[in-house]
């Protein structure tokens, strides 16, 4: 069965840092995607990053890149020059293949992140 | 242009009472899921509507949980006789008929449920 592992529980940043948030994964099947959600405290996910299994190049939007590290299965986020608004809480998922129809997606326990000033 | 929306945003309930959760998906999107997210954990999947056909329930944790969609838009998600257990925040996304790589889902703020 497919599973997503978010060993940190809680991060701390300084401003202006980065920071690495830690994601890895299991499944059998050779072609799946990674997103990566963030979720303030207003409870909204709000979609980060996305991975596809075949891609060549770690994805990039913005501060956020994608540490992919296919024959490990990890797929750490990357954020660079890290703000306040970042204080949050990070989820690593993975698209479980149901066809072309639809797309399961399973989610980490997550990782907190608190921004220090 | 708008999002997700669901309502109420918090809902209290005695034990054993009904509740009914709705979700305003965005216009036009084809796919709808519900997930039910437990405090500090990550959303689980519960559900999933193609238009209006349910295609898989597989999460529904019991027989208690019930959802729908009848026009294809508004989706409701009921729990009948709720338990204390059912405390949760509920989310619902929705995603666009594409067939892209990406297939991004977008999510509502939630419905946070309270069973007391």
């Amino acid at each position: 069965a497919q599973k997503i592992t978010q060993t940190q529980p809680g991060m701390f940043v300084q401003e202006k840092e980065a920071v690495t948030l830690d994601c890895t994964y299991d499944t059998s099947d050779p072609s799946y995607g990674l997103f990566w959600y963030k979720q303030p405290s207003s409870g909204e996910m709000i979609f980060l990053i996305y991975q596809g299994s075949y891609d060549q190049q770690n994805a990039t939007e913005g501060r956020y890149s994608l540490n992919f590290q296919k024959a490990r299965k990890s797929a750490n986020l990357v954020i660079s020059a890290s703000q306040l608004g970042d204080s949050a809480m990070y989820f690593c998922a993975m698209r479980e293949p149901g066809g072309a129809s639809y797309d399961k997606v399973i989610f980490g326990p997550g990782t907190s992140l608190s921004v220090i000033p | 242009g708008a999002g997700v929306s669901q309502s109420p945003r918090y809902k209290v309930a005695k034990r054993g009472q009904d509740v009914a959760l709705r979700c305003d998906p965005i216009s036009g999107h084809v796919s709808l899921f519900w997930y039910q997210q437990a405090l500090g954990q990550g959303p689980e999947f519960l559900t999933y509507f193609q238009n209006e056909a349910q295609l898989d329930k597989s999460g529904l944790p019991s027989d208690r949980f019930f959802a729908e969609r009848p026009e294809g838009s508004v989706s409701t998600l009921k729990i009948q006789r709720t338990q204390q257990e059912d405390s949760a925040v509920y989310l619902c996304a929705s995603s666009p008929p594409t067939q892209g790589r990406l297939r991004e889902q977008y999510f509502g703020p939630g419905t946070r449920l309270t069973v007391t």
